[in-house]
């Protein structure tokens, strides 16, 4: 009964590295969505695919890149870490249900601290 | 453009007593409302969803909410808060304009003391 698993749940960065954050479900949903997690300020939407083969753009892209690499998995990667970026790191998926409205299923986060 | 406000940073409750928290959305259609609750070191857990219908909607734990489309409100409600109900509490709406796409409230702490 795992959900959505991401990896790693916690990672610390240097400036400039580059990082991959992992996650997967197993619930055979189409929709996955990465979003960030900072003080006083909720979730954003960082990108989000609606089904396979599909990315989109969500409410602050820059300075990521997302993989769809199959129906279960949906990576975000960092390709220059800033400081900026330090915050937690949520993945979501999400598929109709008898109302047509889908509540998101949530993995437990990565947190990641860039010096 | 769609947004939601949470106007309390922290709620402070007795346990026993009733437990509200407050949420404010701006609308240019007809929005779907979520309520999410997250634990420390967790992920958002689904609570309950208002799309159509009866006004007053039920959840998970005991948890309840009330659409108002005049105040555009929705506000997370619980009769009778239990010191586990301390978590960080997020507002959520859909607009069909964007597809599943959610925007979220800042979140509200609740703090429930014994």
């Amino acid at each position: 009964n795992a959900g959505v698993t991401q990896t790693p749940k916690f990672q610390v960065l240097k400036t400039g590295q580059s990082m991959t954050l992992q996650c997967a479900q197993d619930m055979n949903h189409n929709s996955m969505y990465w979003y960030r997690q900072d003080p006083g300020m909720g979730l954003r939407l960082i990108y989000y695919s609606a089904s396979e083969g599909t990315t989109d753009k969500g409410e602050v892209p820059n300075g990521y890149n997302v993989s769809r690499l199959n129906k279960r998995e949906f990576s975000l990667r960092l390709e220059s870490a800033a400081p900026s970026q330090t915050s937690v790191y949520f993945c979501a998926s999400s598929e109709p249900d008898g109302t047509g409205v889908q509540p998101q299923h949530f993995g437990d986060g990565t947190r990641l601290s860039i010096l | 453009a769609q947004s939601v406000a949470q106007p309390e940073d922290q709620v402070n409750v007795a346990e026993g007593n009733p437990l509200t928290v407050k949420c404010t959305y701006s609308v240019s259609g007809n929005p779907y409302l979520f309520w999410y609750v997250q634990y420390p070191n967790r992920g958002l857990q689904f609570l309950l969803k208002y799309i159509t219908g009866d006004n007053l909607v039920k959840g998970s734990y005991g948890f309840e909410a009330e659409f108002n489309k005049s105040q555009t409100s929705f506000h997370l409600k619980k009769p009778s808060a239990l010191v586990s109900d301390s978590a960080l509490y997020f507002c959520a709406v859909r607009f069909k304009a964007a597809g599943n796409k959610l925007t979220f409230g800042g979140g509200t702490r609740v703090l429930v003391k014994p």
